[in-house]
């Protein structure tokens, strides 16, 4: 079975802090993604990885970082988190070598930021 | 512009009331559909992956569907723990396998 893992499940920060948020995925897939999601709004599209050390942006990266130096492994960071980016954050993973390829996702962080 | 539909947002059944879920799309050259469920607080589970035009997956109750510009996932005989958030997605053309997710449709299925 595919097991995409995050850091925390719960996460309560202060305006300003820097917060990181991680991602590991077991199933040796090339991409990785980072969302939120928010009622409403649906999942968005912050920041994604095909490969170590690669990264593009998505819909809404502003804000945010990641950081990939191992294959397994995504990172999201906050520089310094606001009050606007509390959500759930959700990592997911999937094959490039594949053409067409489903996205597995992990358990998502609830963050809090206040 | 690329865009995902699912209707209708929300839908209340009985147990054993059956019916569907539409995802409409305006992505040319598909390279598949996706169907996910959430459950609150969770991430998305992966259900259904679909080709192309005319295929067909099934899993327990639910059944996906695939035309040329929408799929449907028929639920039949719904029980209250079917009851969730469920998400379709598709594959645009290139190969950086990002995903284009719809709404979700939120369904409840009463005892």
């Amino acid at each position: 079975d595919v097991k995409v893992t995050q850091s925390s499940r719960y996460l309560v920060k202060r305006t300003g802090e820097k917060v990181f948020l991680e991602c590991v995925q077991d199933m040796d897939h090339e991409n990785m993604f980072w969302y939120r999601q928010d009622p409403g709004l649906g999942l968005r599209l912050i920041y994604f990885s095909y490969d170590v050390k690669m990264k593009e942006k998505g819909d809404i990266p502003e804000g945010y970082s990641v950081s990939r130096e191992k294959k397994e492994r995504f990172s999201l960071i906050l520089e310094s988190a606001s009050t606007n980016q509390t959500s759930m954050y959700l990592c997911a993973s999937s094959f490039r070598r594949i053409k067409r390829s489903e996205q597995y996702f992990g358990p998502g962080t609830r963050l809090t930021v206040t | 512009e690329d865009q995902v539909t699912q209707s209708p947002e929300a839908l209340r059944l009985q147990e054993g009331e059956s019916s569907s879920l539409n995802c409409s799309y305006t992505v040319s050259g598909l390279r598949g559909l996706f169907w996910y469920r959430q459950d609150p607080g969770k991430g998305p589970e992966f259900l259904f992956t679909l080709y192309s035009a005319g295929e067909e997956k099934e899993k327990e109750r639910l059944k996906a569907t695939l035309t040329k510009k929408e799929s449907f996932l028929h639920i039949t005989a719904p029980k209250p723990e079917d009851s969730a958030t469920y998400l379709c997605a598709v594959q645009p053309p290139g190969n950086t396998g990002k995903l284009i997710f719809g709404q979700g449709t939120t369904l409840q299925v009463k005892p």
